[in-house]
């Protein structure tokens, strides 16, 4: 058990509909990481928030959002979702956004 | 620039054999080269990782060995079990974000019994 928690751990909706998947770091962990995972594209950073500000930017649409909150608790909405939204979302934390990542164990989302 | 290439994508090996799993980059501002492991319905989990001015470190039976001159990388598995039998991902990042990972592809290892 990596002390990240993710949920939903398994999310199907529907073409244009929006869904909030959150995640809870390791205590003590400052620094919040999102990763999409899909059979094509591979294990693809997404964005990166440190003590509630965004650090770090990846392949992230301009549908998808993040934020995290005062408790260090993170979510990531994904709206006017599509069939190629159809993933794994993994969360991960590291104490100050260096050294080892812990990933929660994904919420897995589709697309129908 | 970018991408981090790993090969091969999937390896079958004997119990008791070496598993080799090779990566290449191309971005020299990497330098911190980690290697995660996948089980199924779980999140990667991280099985060693190695910076460049090393060119091999060793933890139990896995070994990263590193040349910087080519940007390759590999993961040994020594005495390889079925319990090892798993995903394996390289990665690359560089040190001001360690976090920021450029992923392989991934490989999957069956190991016989």
């Amino acid at each position: 058990d990596s002390g990240v928690t993710q949920t939903p751990k398994h999310l199907i909706t529907a073409t244009g509909q929006r869904v909030t998947l959150r995640c809870s770091p390791r205590s003590g962990d400052l620094s919040v990481y999102w990763y999409q995972q899909s059979l094509d594209q591979g294990l693809q950073f997404l964005i990166q928030y440190y003590n509630g500000e965004e650090r770090a930017k990846g392949n992230i649409l301009e549908r998808f959002s993040a934020q995290q909150f005062p408790d260090l608790h993170s979510e990531l909405n994904l709206s006017s979702l599509e069939l190629g939204d159809s993933a794994l979302y993994f969360c991960a934390s590291s104490v100050r956004g260096v050294g080892e990542l812990f990933f929660g164990e994904g919420s897995r989302l589709t697309v129908l | 620039q970018q991408q981090v290439k790993q090969s091969p994508q999937s390896l079958i090996v004997q119990k008791g054999g070496i598993s080799i799993i090779n990566c290449a980059y191309e971005n020299t501002a990497f330098d911190y080269f980690p290697w995660y492991q996948q089980f199924p319905g779980k999140g990667p989990a991280l099985l060693i990782a190695i910076r460049p001015d090393v060119s091999e470190k060793k933890e139990g039976r896995f070994t990263i060995s590193f040349n910087k001159s080519a940007k390759q990388f590999s993961l040994h598995i020594m005495d390889s079990q079925p319990g090892d039998s798993a995903t394996y991902f390289c990665a690359a990042a560089g040190s001001s974000n360690t976090g920021k990972l450029i992923f392989g592809q991934g490989t999957t290892l069956q190991v016989k019994p």
